[in-house]
């Protein structure tokens, strides 16, 4: 049972555009929410994450929006540049107590457009 | 400082060999995890150490797969009587227990090809 669900599969993007990517989740036990971006080759990097007591959070051009009632949380990169072009996972991760490891989407591969 | 390390980079064997996989995590980290990446996938848990602690052997696929982690630092994976459905990027992670972000570092990980 996949408890992540992610989309898009894929995105392409202008460059100055805003790229937007959905995650759902069916766990309601999970209270932490990141996102990785990974470059080909390389392993994923933590980019921005939230906990389900808050709706939004920034971080430059990167911002999570988290709904928590219909447990659906998104990732907006503002202004997207050529150098955005990646694999982007989102995650989720159970309350404390219970198991630590992350439970990813099947990721999205976005490319800008120069 | 030095990140989470893994070795080899790349590793190509026999079906039916046995491999083994080396993570180097962050020093003073004392929370490793495994996980494997099959192609246009997520990535998938596959085992957890914290400390002294049993690991979280709940996502291993088969008994075909172990790991181990020595001194608290250093982990390998096993894989027996490797099968060409194991061909994957193994990507290991260490994080620091106290941290409440629990951050996960991740290494390059090891693409493992099963002809």
């Amino acid at each position: 049972q996949q408890q992540v669900k992610q989309s898009p599969q894929s995105l392409i993007v202008q460059k100055g555009g805003i790229s937007i990517i959905n995650c759902a989740y069916e766990n309601t036990a999970f209270d932490y929410f990141p996102w990785y971006q990974q470059f080909p080759g390389k392993g994923p990097a933590l980019l921005i994450a939230i906990r389900p007591d808050v709706s939004e959070k920034k971080e430059g051009r990167f911002t999570i929006s988290f709904n928590k009632s219909a447990k659906q949380f998104s990732l907006h990169i503002m202004d997207s540049q050529p150098g955005d072009s990646a694999t982007y996972f989102c995650a989720a991760r159970g309350a404390s107590g219970s198991a630590r490891q992350l439970t990813f989407g099947s990721g999205t591969q976005l490319t800008v457009l120069p | 400082g030095a990140g989470v390390s893994q070795s080899p980079s790349n590793k190509v064997t026999e079906k039916g060999k046995d491999v083994e996989l080396r993570c180097d995590p962050i020093s003073g980290h004392t929370a490793l995890y495994w996980y494997r990446q099959s192609l246009g996938q997520g990535l998938e848990f596959l085992i957890y150490f914290q400390g002294n602690s049993a690991p979280d052997k709940s996502g291993l696929p088969s008994d075909r797969f172990s790991a181990e982690r020595t001194g608290g630092s250093v982990s390998t994976l096993t894989i027996q009587r490797t099968q060409q459905e194991d061909s994957a990027v193994y990507l290991c992670a260490s994080s620091l227990w106290s941290s409440g972000r629990n951050e996960q570092f991740f290494g390059p990980g090891t693409r493992l090809t099963v002809l």
